[in-house]
């Protein structure tokens, strides 16, 4: 069964500073990867995906992950960060379920907290 | 955004009684899913539907139960709530093109006194 670790609970940092948040998972086959961002009292929304081809993929907001099968990891990256990146931030690994649906298993998430 | 909504969107009920949560869609999609979100766990999933009448268990589905009827609807019905049943719960939908995209509900924070 596929597992998602995100060691960091909560991450704090400063305006305008760089961010990685890390994310190693677990899975038999070619990793479906993603990132999840979730706003306070929001829903989850996607911030990028990665299926296939280039290891470093681009998402919204400026985001990118690179995936790196020799670590098992697909950390999130955004070279700077606005306050409004303060969020809670999800990472998944997805396979594949019946009828043709897909199923996601989640980390824990890790906090975002960005000083001013 | 998608057209996800889901009702109610708070609900404090009492032990022993049944709840029924709704997700309504307006995109039309094949694939819906049902999870609940408690602090320190994620998300994870209780049931999903991958079509009318067509659903499976997720990971944690004891004590639920869910029904399709129709491609807009899907239902979370908890049989008999219970105190640890008590967390936000999260509606999605993926379409048949992009199963692995999926588009979250604003959810339904539930209290079971």
């Amino acid at each position: 069964a596929q597992s998602v670790t995100q060691p960091d609970i909560h991450i704090t940092v400063s305006e305008g500073a760089s961010l990685e948040l890390r994310c190693n998972y677990s899975y038999g086959a070619t990793p479906y990867l993603f990132w999840y961002v979730q706003s306070p009292g929001q829903g989850l929304q996607l911030l990028l995906k990665y299926f296939s081809g280039d290891t470093l993929v681009q998402g919204i907001k400026g985001f990118e992950a690179e995936f790196k099968r020799s670590q098992s990891s697909f950390n999130l990256r955004k070279p700077s960060v606005h306050w409004s990146d303060a969020a809670e931030y999800f990472c998944a690994v997805g396979a594949p379920a019946s009828g043709g649906s897909y199923i996601p298993t989640f980390g824990r998430g890790t906090s975002l907290i960005v000083h001013p | 955004d998608a057209g996800i909504t889901q009702s109610p969107r708070h609900k404090v009920t009492e032990t022993g009684t049944p709840v029924t949560l709704r997700c309504h869609q307006t995109e039309n999609h094949r694939y819906m899913y049902w999870y609940r979100q408690d602090p320190g766990h994620g998300l994870r999933l209780i049931h999903y539907s991958y079509g009318v009448k067509d659903t499976d268990k997720g990971e944690v589905s004891d004590g639920y139960s869910v029904s399709r009827s129709k491609t807009e609807d899907f239902l979370l019905t908890l049989e008999s709530a219970t105190s640890s049943q008590t967390s936000v719960y999260f509606c999605a939908i993926s379409g048949q093109e992009k199963p692995y995209e999926q588009y979250f509900g604003p959810g339904t924070r539930l209290t079971v006194t």
